[in-house]
């Protein structure tokens, strides 16, 4: 299966800093997808990167794939207290979609 | 207009009970699936169907049976409920190359 590692595990950051998650892979990823959630709700879906070197970026949301396509980061600039929740990598083999673990994100004001 | 609804949101029962929890999806996708988040949040597949048909069955206790009458619908029922069956569980939909659309959750409490 799939094997998705993603650092660090919890993070807090102060309002207007800026903070990198990386998820990395066993295995070359033919998709991979960031999602965020919040809790008592379900997963929002952030951005796929499906290319070597791709990178995409959502108002202050941008995530990058390396060439080699296993791993990636997203890296959030000038935090805000929306920001916070938990951020959650997932590839894709084939039919099936496998998640990291997932990095808690705080925000303090 | 919900893409993906699970319902119920959330359901308190009590050891040795059977409940079903229902998903439905509108948005015209073959693939439907159903994940267990456990309390630590890491998300593991469960189940998966292709136009009503079992196509990913993970290693899960047989008390767990995914139902899915037409491919717009995946049920889930569990027989027997054990209290580590506690977790929110996502239903999920997909076309083939495209994004994952996740159901709201349903949290389930065993008492």
């Amino acid at each position: 299966s799939q094997e998705l590692e993603q650092s660090p595990q919890s993070l807090i950051v102060q309002e207007g800093k800026n903070l990198t998650i990386n998820c990395t892979s066993s295995k070359t990823l033919y998709g991979l997808y960031w999602y965020k959630q919040k809790y008592g709700e379900g997963l929002i879906f952030l951005m796929m990167l499906q290319k070597g070197g791709e990178e995409k970026s959502h108002e202050k949301i941008t995530a990058k794939l390396d060439e080699k396509k296993q791993q990636s980061s997203l890296h959030i600039t000038a935090s805000q207290p929306s920001h916070a929740g938990i951020y959650l990598c997932g590839a894709v083999p084939v039919n099936d979609m496998r998640f990291g673990a997932g990095t808690r994100l705080t925000v303090k004001p | 207009d919900t893409a993906v609804s699970q319902t119920p949101k959330y359901l308190v029962t009590q050891m040795g009970n059977d409940k079903s929890i229902k998903c439905e999806q509108n948005l015209g996708h073959d693939t439907m699936y159903w994940y267990k988040q456990d309390s630590k949040k890491f998300l593991k597949i469960m189940f998966s169907y292709n136009n009503k048909e079992l196509i990913i069955n993970e290693t899960v206790p047989n008390r767990f049976s995914p139902k899915s009458p037409d491919k717009a619908h995946l049920n889930l029922h569990i027989n027997s409920l054990e209290l580590g069956d506690s977790a929110v569980y996502f239903c999920a939909s997909s076309l083939p190359g495209l994004g994952y659309t996740f159901g709201s959750g349903t949290r389930l409490t065993v008492v």
